[in-house]
Order: C-alpha cells, then structure tokens, then sequence
C-alpha cells in the first residue's frame, strides 16, 4: 500500500511561489513502478490535473499552468515537490499528490494553501 | 485537450435505490482509458473504476462502469449510506488528463 502526505505552507500572498512537497512510503519513487502526480480542487470546484512527473525526471504539465509549474524529485527522501510561481487568489485550493498510471489509485490527503493579502 | 461532461450535476436519491451517472467526452476516449472516483468532503478522491468497467482493488460490486467512444456511465445498483458524495469521471488517454465537473449525489 502506498501512502503519501502532503506538507508545505498554508497561506502564502499574491505573486509569492507556492511550494509543495510530498512525501511517499511503501513505494520507491525512483523505481519507475508510477508517475507522482500533483492535482488541485479549487474551493466549489472540481479536480483538476496539475503535472507529473517520472523517475527519469521527465515531465508533463497541464498547458494552462505550465509557463508556472515546475514539478522535481527528491530521491535520497522519497519525496516529490511542486513549485507554482506568481501565485493568485485562483490558486487557493486543496493540492493533492498521487500515483499516476493514467489513473490515481493512492492520493494523499491534501493540504489546503490559502494565497491572500 | 479532451472535455468530460458530467450529467446530471446533482442527482437525489433515497438510500437503496439505484444511480446512473453519466460522463460524456469531447472526443473519442481511446482505449476506453476512462475511470471514476467518489470524493467526499475533507477526504481524497477514491479510485472506483478504471479501464471504464473495471473495480478498484476492495471496491463492491454494487458499483459498475460502462461504455466506450465518449459516452461512459457509472452504475450504482443500490445507494449505501456512505455512498452519497461527489462522483468525478476522468480520461487518461492522451495528455493533459482532464476530470469531468462532478456529480453530487445526496439524500433524498
């Protein structure tokens, strides 16, 4: 079973960066058994795919986001991190990190990050 | 990027009846490379359905996927009480991955 927690800031202020990271146990996130993924729920809203990312490094990000997004690996923690820049009131949502085949079956259970002034 | 269509936004319904959700994509989801999850308030997402017709490791037989193209629907035969949440549909088939809007199901 794979279990993953989320850990960062909870407020940060318009045009700071949003810094994440998620930590991983029962899985080795250099083994290449998933991609880590990090998704977001705006409040009132619904889910939405923010990027991921492979133990090569490799990446893929949500076109909206990606000029913002960088995702990166931490392997010597097991540990993923997500870095949005310029953040704005829009980004206040609950972050969620995930295993990624395509589908998500092991999520952790979200951090709320507030961006206001 | 392919759009997911979720109807109906809120469906209500008395425990032990059965739901039908649908999810409707833009384009054609290949490889019926579909799935469903149910969320509940302050928890994570729950994997139910990928493979548009295939259970989730422990998930009950009460829940059941089908279609294919871009049509997909989301069967539950008889509502548990723990079976009232938000249900979101969401395509893996070719980046970027996108969820449909969600469906509330809540008590009648």
């Amino acid at each position: 079973q794979v279990q993953l927690q989320e850990s960062g800031p909870g407020l940060l202020k318009p045009s700071q960066t949003l810094s994440l990271t998620c930590t991983v146990s029962g899985a080795s996130i250099s083994s290449g058994t998933y991609y880590w993924s990090w998704i977001r729920q705006p409040a009132g809203k619904g889910l939405e795919w923010i990027g991921r990312i492979y133990s090569s490094g490799s990446t893929s990000y949500y076109p909206s986001l990606k000029s913002r997004v960088t995702i990166s690996l931490d392997t010597s923690k097991n540990q993923f991190s997500l870095k949005l820049t310029s953040a704005t009131a829009a980004d206040t949502a609950v972050y969620y990190c995930a295993t990624d085949l395509g589908k998500f079956d092991f999520w952790g259970q979200g951090t709320l990050v507030t961006v206001s002034s | 990027e392919i759009v997911l269509t979720q109807s109906p936004g809120t469906l209500s319904l008395p425990p032990g009846e059965g739901a039908t959700l649908s999810c409707r994509a833009s384009q054609s989801v290949d490889s019926n490379f579909l799935a469903w999850y149910l969320h509940k308030p302050g928890q994570a997402p729950r994997l139910l359905i990928y493979g548009a017709s295939n259970r989730a490791t422990g998930i009950p037989d009460r829940f059941s996927g089908s279609g294919s193209g871009t049509d997909f629907t989301l069967t539950i035969s008889r509502l548990e009480p723990e079976d009232f949440a938000v249900y979101y549909c969401q395509h893996y088939a070719r980046s970027p991955w996108t969820f449909g809007q969600g469906t509330k199901v809540e008590i009648k």
